[in-house]
């Protein structure tokens, strides 16, 4: 089974800053993808960025990047020039493939100060 | 992109009736549908698969004679909390599997029903 951890409950960061939410997980599948959603006041999900576990490279979303480390498990995000929009819950999550659901961690809320 | 609709938003119940909460996949055939429940201020949680022509599947400790889980079609999967009481009070999500622009295998959620019996 899979497993998501975010140790970080609460983050905060001042606009036009940088932060990095922190995620590991654990899975015992080779072939797996993993996410960062975004979960607004509205909680409608979002998905911010995904990453499969098989490329190399980090996805970059526009100001949002991810440091995946595969052999440490780890799967941060970096939001660069943070905006007041981006404050939200923000849930990591991991998927096999195929037909398979998402298995969330617990979240980080990001406050934004202007 | 792809679109799940669904309803109701909100819905306020007296205990011992039973509430139906639908999710529609609108331009796409979801085969599988996927539903959560979230707690306040907690994570989404799956509470069980279900899939077009044949029993959902339930996670351990989710009572299905409480949550019925129908998908009747290829664009339509429901679930029915039967008998609700004030502890089913939760927030429920339905996602299904989909594309993105760029080809890649997601799932996409529908706007999320928050539900409160009293």
């Amino acid at each position: 089974a899979q497993t998501v951890t975010q140790s970080q409950p609460e983050m905060s960061v001042q606009e036009a800053e940088t932060v990095t939410l922190s995620c590991t997980y654990d899975t015992s599948e080779s072939d797996y993808y993993l996410f960062w959603y975004k979960q607004p006041p509205s909680r409608q999900m979002i998905l911010v960025i995904r990453q499969e576990a098989y490329k190399q490279q980090n996805a970059t979303e526009n100001r949002f990047s991810v440091n995946f480390q595969k052999a440490a498990k780890s799967f941060s995000l970096k939001i660069s020039d943070s905006q007041l929009g981006d404050a939200a819950m923000y849930f990591c999550a991991a998927r096999n493939s195929g037909n398979t659901p998402l298995v969330f961690g617990k979240g980080t809320r990001l406050s934004v100060i202007a | 992109g792809a679109v799940v609709s669904q309803h109701p938003s909100r819905v306020i119940c007296k205990s011992g009736t039973s509430v139906k909460i639908e999710c529609r996949s609108l331009d796409f055939q979801a085969t599988t549908m996927f539903w959560y429940r979230q707690f306040p201020k907690q994570s989404l949680m799956l509470m069980a698969t279900s899939n077009e022509g044949s029993k959902a599947t339930y996670e351990q400790g989710v009572e299905k004679d409480k949550f019925l889980i129908n998908h009747a079609s290829l664009t339509l999967s429901t679930l029915t909390v039967t008998s609700a009481h004030p502890e089913d009070s939760s927030f429920y999500i339905c996602s299904a599997p989909t594309r993105d622009r760029a080809g890649a295998n997601v799932l996409t959620f529908g706007a999320g029903s928050r539900l409160t019996v009293l």
